[in-house]
Parts: structure tokens; C-alpha cells; sequence
């Protein structure tokens, strides 16, 4: 699976977007991105993924950029329950035996 | 639906103790891993079943770690002798078998504490 990198960290005011930066640059063709978020003393939770179009849901949108070396997720009215680590993972598509390889994260801090 | 059920919340032991963890997938769910994640760090895989069979366990420290899922539902994740470096959360995730989001949910972990 292709490696990812994000800033250690981020701020964001309470009721502004949120845009979270991955670089994966190795992704492959077949190579979804992932994110996931972990609030302090919970497991990780999906928020989000995609293959190459953007993506968006309840909870955030997902611009990968056209050669799919970056993305971004957005959470567009951060609120202070959004204060985490934001987890972008690449993976392979095969469906048979995934796995997620997880980095450091970023983590974001949303203020009042 | 019930989410992902792990046991116990938090443990303290002595180095060379052992210590066992004991997760429970949501129901139906055939795949389900454990994860290692150390304070400060992202969670490491340790172990993937699918159903009662270990699909990859590359990264698991055999020589003192076992896990199980003998009835392809609950597992149990075992750490005999314990050592300082094993402090860490422990989190046990599942996956529902042709998901079109491939989602793991994971639970809320088990905290080890090794003195």
C-alpha cells in the first residue's frame, strides 16, 4: 500500500471549514484513500473514501485531486466534537483480505 | 446494532505477568483484527481473522503474543511474558463481508499498563 504524509497538526476555528491535507504521491491505480478520524480515548471511525471522483457525505467531503497524488477532506462547519486525529490511508482495492496501515494522523484542534 | 465489545477497559500488570483481552465483533461480521496502537502513535496491526482463520499475523511478536477466534466469533488476544514496551491500547476492529464501504469498526480499546 502507497505511503501517505500529513501535517503533525492543525487549527481551526469552531464553525469554519476544516481542510486536511494527504500526500500520497505513490498511490497506484487501483488504490482507494481513506480517512478516518480517532477522538481522544475511542477507536478510529470511518468518515470517508474514494477512487478518483470526489466524495461527499454526512459527516465530510473528499477532493482528490486529478492525478490522485493528494486529497483533501473537508469538514466544512468544524464543530469543538471534531477536535482528533484525522487518519488519511491508502488501500489496495482488492476486497479480498484488506488491511489499513495506519500513519501518525493529523492531529486537529478546533477552538471556540 | 451493537458495536464492537472489548474487555477489560483497563489493565495494570508487572513485566513478565501475562494479561488476556477479549474482544466480541459486531454479529455477523466475518473479518476482524487487532491493533496495537502506543501512545502517540497510529494503531499497528497485530492480527486479521476471517471467520476462524488467520489471514495475516506478519506482525505479531509470536515468541509472547497469541490471539484466537476459535468459533470465527469472539477472539482473545494474550500477551505471555508481558514486557514494558507491550504498554500500549489494544483494539480489536471487525469488518462485514462484502461491505461497499470495506468500514472497520473498531472498539474502544483495551489499555495496557506494564510496570
Amino acid at each position: 500500500d502507497a505511503k501517505t504524509t500529513q501535517p503533525p497538526s492543525m487549527d481551526c476555528a469552531e464553525g469554519r471549514a476544516a481542510n486536511l491535507p494527504c500526500n500520497h504521491s505513490t498511490i497506484s491505480g487501483n488504490e482507494y484513500v481513506y480517512w478516518y478520524r480517532q477522538i481522544h480515548s475511542q477507536g478510529p471511525q470511518y468518515i470517508i473514501h474514494g477512487l478518483k471522483n470526489n466524495e461527499t457525505n454526512e459527516m465530510a467531503s473528499l477532493i482528490i485531486t486529478e492525478d490522485r497524488k493528494s486529497s483533501t477532506l473537508i469538514l466544512p462547519h468544524a464543530t469543538l466534537r471534531d477536535t482528533a486525529v484525522y487518519y488519511c490511508i491508502v488501500r489496495s482495492g482488492n476486497t479480498g483480505f484488506q488491511k489499513l496501515v495506519f500513519g501518525t494522523g493529523t492531529r486537529l484542534l478546533v477552538s471556540p | 446494532e451493537a458495536g464492537v465489545a472489548q474487555s477489560p477497559r483497563y489493565k495494570i500488570i508487572e513485566k513478565r505477568q501475562s494479561v488476556a483481552f477479549w474482544c466480541n465483533p459486531i454479529s455477523g461480521h466475518a473479518t476482524l483484527y487487532w491493533y496495537q496502537q502506543i501512545l502517540g502513535q497510529g494503531p499497528k496491526l497485530l492480527i486479521q481473522f476471517q471467520n476462524n482463520g488467520v489471514v495475516d499475523d506478519s506482525q505479531l511478536p509470536k515468541d509472547r503474543f497469541s490471539a484466537e477466534r476459535l468459533k470465527g466469533v469472539d477472539s482473545t488476544l494474550k500477551i505471555q511474558p508481558a514486557k514494558l514496551e507491550d504498554s500500549a491500547v489494544y483494539l480489536c476492529a471487525s469488518r462485514r463481508a462484502g461491505s461497499p464501504t470495506g468500514e472497520l469498526f473498531f472498539g474502544e480499546g483495551s489499555r495496557l499498563t506494564v510496570l
